[in-house]
């Protein structure tokens, strides 16, 4: 079946702009979880949504970034006025089920570049 | 504090030589899960292994290995035969069982280039 997709893949945003990127999880996972990765990092955790409800978001870096999944599928992430330190790759992953570690499978990123 | 640290930043091998990667983790939870991710030029993570921690078997998968040690909080990986699609960023990653949503702790990753 379909892999995790993430959309655009690529987006270049003026400082102070606003921007939505989009995850599209595999069909009936549960869980889904956002994750940022600058150059030469790992990725470090943003937020967790568990269906619709968003349990965990300890690691978004300020009241800029906001995330959803309405319907407990698809999900956006919106990050307000950028700034240049915003600039990174945006990881969604989904997992099966919730209540356990299950593998995470990943999306391609959005690679978003803040000028 | 939870922790995971992959110390080597870059290795590189000739091609059919064998290479293992490090990881080292903390944490004070004792269930937890720990994982390795290969993550190649074209950024998408792939999954490679889970292990819980009351398994410390030892796993194989081809060319692939890991051991997982209690006793020093390290779970490593060894690469028999590395051949040059081997050629990647692998990342080791931490999963705490009371953390209630199962987030990942990555390492800063090992980035390996297999020369041919």
């Amino acid at each position: 079946g379909a892999g995790v997709s993430q959309s655009p893949r690529y987006k270049v945003a003026k400082r102070g702009q606003d921007v939505a990127l989009r995850c599209d999880p595999i069909s009936g996972h549960v869980s889904l979880f956002w994750y940022q990765q600058a150059l030469g990092q790992g990725p470090e955790f943003l937020t967790y949504f568990q269906n619709e409800a968003q349990l965990d978001k300890s690691g978004l870096p300020s009241d800029r970034f906001f995330a959803e999944r309405p319907e407990g599928s698809v999900s956006t992430l919106k990050i307000q006025r950028t700034q240049q330190e915003d600039s990174a790759v945006y990881l969604c992953a989904s997992s099966f089920t919730s209540g356990t570690a299950h593998e995470q499978y990943f999306g391609p990123g959005t690679r978003l570049t803040v000028t | 504090a939870q922790k995971v640290t992959q110390a080597q930043t870059e290795i590189s091998v000739v091609e059919k030589e064998d290479v293992t990667l490090d990881c080292v983790y903390e944490t004070r939870d004792t269930t937890y899960y720990l994982f390795w991710y290969k993550q190649p030029p074209s950024g998408e993570l792939v999954f490679l292994i889970r292990r819980n921690s009351f398994d410390e078997q030892n796993e194989i998968s081809g060319r692939y290995s890991w051991n997982f040690q209690k006793s020093t909080s390290s779970f490593n990986f060894t690469i028999t035969a590395s051949q040059v699609v081997d050629s990647a960023v692998y990342f080791c990653a931490l999963s705490e069982g009371d953390s209630g949503t199962y987030k990942y702790i990555f390492g800063t990753g090992t980035r390996l280039k297999v020369l041919a």
